[in-house]
């Protein structure tokens, strides 16, 4: 079973510069997470997509990154403009199972793209 | 609001040595607790992970943790480390649906 897929794996800009990040989940996986990981720290939550639809949202600095799920499988995250503090590496994960039970929370994590804003 | 605490930043172990990661948590539901871990190079994976039933669960390799309701804790032990088990290690808590807090991880060396 092929993993999540992300590209590119590192990226390099400047401040003000937009970027743009892609996440392949695992097949058939119906929710998608964005976080953020910032060098000394846990991933944090930006955004959660079940299907193509938006769950939590309530971590993402709506007046630069925006992301969407077409058509429920791949998805996006951009910056624009980028600032100096969004350098860290940003990771998609996916999960196969809807609903409460503790199997829902199980993510699959992709390797990531490092992103340095200079 | 859910939270994770690691509260060792750095761990640095000789080979052989017994190991113990600590992880409390806060959250008023029914819980689900994580470890993943990330070994240089590597993307996050699980190690293991307590839905219910059984408080001591067993991961991969040779990776176990305890569920201590009383506590708070979720405490990540192994008997004698490799110099393999290199690698950074998250606690991670549910937190609404289908959601995951994670805490700011432990560094584990080991050293041969």
């Amino acid at each position: 079973e092929a993993g999540v897929a992300q590209s590119p794996r590192y990226k390099i800009i400047e401040k003000r510069q937009s970027v743009a990040f892609w996440c392949n989940p695992i097949s058939g996986h119906a929710t998608l997470y964005w976080y953020q990981q910032i060098l000394g720290q846990g991933p944090k939550l930006l955004i959660q997509f079940q299907n193509n639809g938006v769950v939590d949202d309530s971590q993402l600095p709506k007046d630069r990154f925006s992301a969407e799920r077409l058509k429920g499988v791949d998805s996006t995250l951009k910056i624009q403009p980028a600032k100096l503090e969004d350098s860290a590496v940003y990771l998609c994960a996916s999960s196969p199972i809807k609903g409460t039970s503790g199997a829902a929370y199980e993510q699959y994590f992709g390797p990531g793209t490092r992103l340095t804003v200079t | 609001a859910q939270s994770v605490s690691q509260h060792n930043h750095h761990v640095i172990l000789s080979e052989a040595a017994s190991l113990e990661l600590g992880c409390n948590y806060s959250y008023g539901g029914t819980v689900n607790l994580f470890w993943y871990v990330q070994y240089p190079g590597q993307h996050l994976q699980l190690l293991l992970k307590y839905f219910s039933g059984d408080p001591l669960v067993k991961g991969i390799k040779g990776f176990e943790a305890e569920f201590i309701k009383s506590k708070f804790s979720f405490n990540l032990r192994k008997p004698s480390v490799q110099w393999s088990d290199t690698a950074e290690y998250f606690c991670a808590v549910n937190a609404g649906f289908q959601k995951l807090v994670f805490g700011t991880g432990t560094r584990l060396l080991v050293s041969p």
